[in-house]
């Protein structure tokens, strides 16, 4: 069965700009979340969806921002860019919300020059 | 969640066991031990979890201690496709959605 997948997989976009990332789950998953990697901070979690419903949240700014649609696909959006949103953002997907078995996708390289 | 503690980096020869080691000293007792992998470039990938007994599935084996405090991933037989980072995590079993608390991982590296 297919995977996790997220579009676009490399983009490269200025300060001040924002950016849509979009994930689709395993079909069937309900649960989508989203992790940020950095060198220096590494893998860290940003929120997590289910059934349309934000469930989770982790310590970013209000700049970051998620929602989910009724399919389970899920979008993250970054407005006002800085250069340290530079990463590596995953997304992965579960059957439900709270087992903490995650699939997750190959990720979308962000690059803020 | 439950700070974890992993070496910054292990050798494995090829075919030989790999045994990854992981100390969780506060977990509590709802909290499992999940392990995931990440190899170079690539999203992170689940291994094995566990809460007290031990587990094996086709990818490894994880020994937790009677008391919970540390565990141990083996890879039985491990290969140059098994050099990837690991990351122990200690964390809810809970209908409070996913959450995962990524440490630094150990970075393994088999070698011929």
């Amino acid at each position: 069965k297919a995977g996790v997948t997220q579009t676009p997989r490399y983009l490269i976009k200025t300060r001040g700009q924002q950016v849509t990332l979009s994930c689709s789950p395993i079909s069937g998953h309900r649960s989508v979340s989203w992790y940020q990697q950095t060198p220096g901070q590494g893998l860290q979690f940003l929120f997590e969806y289910f059934s349309e419903t934000q469930r989770n949240k982790g310590n970013f700014p209000g700049r970051f921002s998620g929602r989910q649609f009724s399919n389970s696909r899920s979008e993250m959006n970054v407005s006002t860019l800085e250069l340290g949103d530079s990463a590596l953002y995953l997304c992965a997907s579960s059957i439900t919300g709270g087992s903490n078995v995650l699939t997750f996708g190959a990720g979308s390289r962000l690059t803020v020059l | 969640d439950a700070k974890t503690t992993q070496p910054t980096s292990m050798d494995c020869a090829e075919g030989r066991a790999a045994n990854l080691p992981c100390n969780h000293s506060t977990i509590s007792g709802n909290e499992y031990v999940y392990w995931y992998r990440q190899i170079h470039s690539q999203g992170p990938q689940y291994i094995i979890h566990g809460l007290k007994n031990n587990e094996t599935n086709e990818m490894a084996s994880l020994i937790i201690t009677e008391d919970r405090k540390s565990s141990t991933l083996i890879l039985p037989h491990a290969t140059l496709r098994d050099t990837a980072v690991y990351y122990c995590i200690a964390g809810g079993f809970t209908g409070g959605g996913n959450k995962l608390t990524f440490g630094t991982g150990t970075q393994l590296k088999v070698e011929l």
